[in-house]
């Protein structure tokens, strides 16, 4: 069966600190990965998408960066962190069709 | 005006009662719905998964689609204390080559025992 990874599951930074976060899928291969951040009390909003190794669409211009080193491999990243990218951060797969499947998600405290 | 909306509550109800969580849009080119679950500090899970107006069902959960008025509803019968969370609706349409959703922001119901 396919599950999906994703850490930490907490994380306190600093403004100006680095940041990676990393996902990973298995038991499938080349799937459709996303990132998608969700704010207290608003829908989840889509950062990244990836449809495979290399290939990385961005929905919104921002501070933060993806990249797909391997087929079911997603990390987010930022060089420099800023109070606004505080959340609540969601890795997640689809083989391609409509239903996906979200890991349990990574909260980004900015201090 | 967004393109999917989706009333934020809290909704508070007894145990045993019926639940109807409303969704509305504006994107007639959505072909796909969804209804999430996102119990507190967890990754939403996929509950109901539809791309036809009309009702499908799944033990207690009734999700319904009416494309013409661009309104979906997930209906729960006798509402049990696990089931409190907050409900996510999705909707797709296809998009280049990744097939995207776009979330309401989520309705926070409370089952009371």
């Amino acid at each position: 069966s396919q599950t999906i990874h994703q850490w930490p599951a907490t994380l306190v930074q600093p403004v100006g600190s680095p940041l990676s976060l990393e996902c990973t899928v298995e038991g499938t291969s080349n799937p459709n990965l996303y990132w998608y951040r969700q704010a207290a009390g608003r829908g989840l909003q889509l950062l990244f998408y990836s449809v495979g190794i290399g290939q990385i669409s961005s929905e919104v211009p921002q501070n933060l960066s993806a990249s797909r080193p391997q087929d079911r491999q997603f990390i987010l990243s930022s060089k420099k962190l800023l109070l606004s990218d505080s959340g609540f951060y969601l890795c997640a797969w689809t083989p391609g069709g409509a239903g996906y499947t979200f890991g349990s998600g990574t909260r980004l405290t900015v201090v | 005006q967004k393109e999917v909306e989706q009333d934020p509550g809290p909704l508070s109800v007894p145990e045993g009662a019926i639940v109807s969580l409303n969704c509305t849009y504006s994107n007639s080119a959505f072909q796909y719905f969804m209804w999430y679950r996102q119990y507190s500090r967890k990754g939403p899970e996929l509950l109901m998964y539809t791309y036809s107006s009309g009702n499908k069902e799944d033990g207690r959960f009734t999700a319904q689609v009416d494309k013409s008025s661009k309104y979906i509803s997930l209906f729960i019968r006798d509402s049990q204390p696990s089931d409190s969370a907050t409900y996510l609706c999705a909707m797709s349409a296809f998009s280049g080559s990744a097939r995207q959703l776009t979330f309401g922001s989520g309705t926070q119901l409370t089952v009371l025992p």
